[in-house]
């Protein structure tokens, strides 16, 4: 079975900063689908960002960008130019590519990113 | 466009009762999935539908079912809920392309479950 865990409850970080999410993952299949969501106080879990493991460009969405490090089974997630609206839970999740339709997903326990103003 | 919505929004039950939550996917997905969230932690999966047929199963007890309907709708019922079944309730609908794949799973704002 596949687990993910991230390793920090909490991360604050300065409003226009750069700050890290880590996050790493368990699996011994090798194509698989990494993503991270955002869940702020309204509890709509949003797509943030979505890394193919058979790719070795790290995918980037605007502010937001990976390191992906396949061999390390780590999937962190960076945000450049932090803004206020980035205020949330964000969660990494996994997902198997094995399987016609095969669309669990499966969650860490998330961080709790405060952006400080 | 509407994107997912589940209703109700929050409710309280007492142990042993039953519940049914509901949930609408977005106009042309077909695929539905369901999944808990209890208070600081990830959700976890419990169900995945499409084209009203079982696809997947989480570690859930079998006091957990689901169906599709003809129209994607999905209903979650849970019976005899135990006071451990207080969570969030997660539903995503889908779009599969023709490889039998969907890019992204689109999130309802859940159901609010409180056992007392």
């Amino acid at each position: 079975a596949q687990t993910v865990t991230q390793s920090q409850p909490e991360m604050s970080v300065q409003e226009a900063e750069t700050v890290t999410l880590s996050c790493t993952y368990d699996t011994s299949e090798s194509d698989y689908y990494l993503f991270w969501y955002k869940q702020p106080p309204s509890r709509q879990m949003i797509l943030v960002i979505r890394q193919e493991a058979y790719k070795q460009q790290n995918a980037t969405e605007n502010r937001f960008s990976v390191n992906f490090q396949k061999a390390a089974k780590s999937f962190s997630l960076k945000i450049s130019d932090s803004q206020l609206g980035d205020a949330a839970m964000y969660f990494c999740a996994y997902r198997s590519r094995w399987g016609f339709g095969n669309e669990k997903l499966t969650f860490g326990t998330g961080t709790r990113l405060t952006i400080i103003p | 466009d509407a994107g997912v919505t589940q209703s109700p929004t929050h409710l309280i039950k007492t142990r042993g009762q039953q519940v049914t939550l509901r949930c609408s996917p977005i106009s042309g997905h077909k695929s539905v999935s369901w999944y808990q969230q209890v208070l600081g932690q990830g959700p976890q999966f419990i169900f995945q539908y499409y084209e009203k047929e079982e696809r997947g199963r989480g570690n859930f007890p079998d006091r957990f079912s689901a169906r599709q309907f003809p129209n994607y709708s999905s209903e979650l019922n849970v019976n005899a809920l135990l006071l451990g079944d207080s969570a969030l309730y997660l539903c995503a609908s889908s779009f599969w392309g023709t490889g039998g794949d969907s890019y992204e799973q689109y999130f309802g704002p859940g159901t609010r479950l409180t056992v007392t």
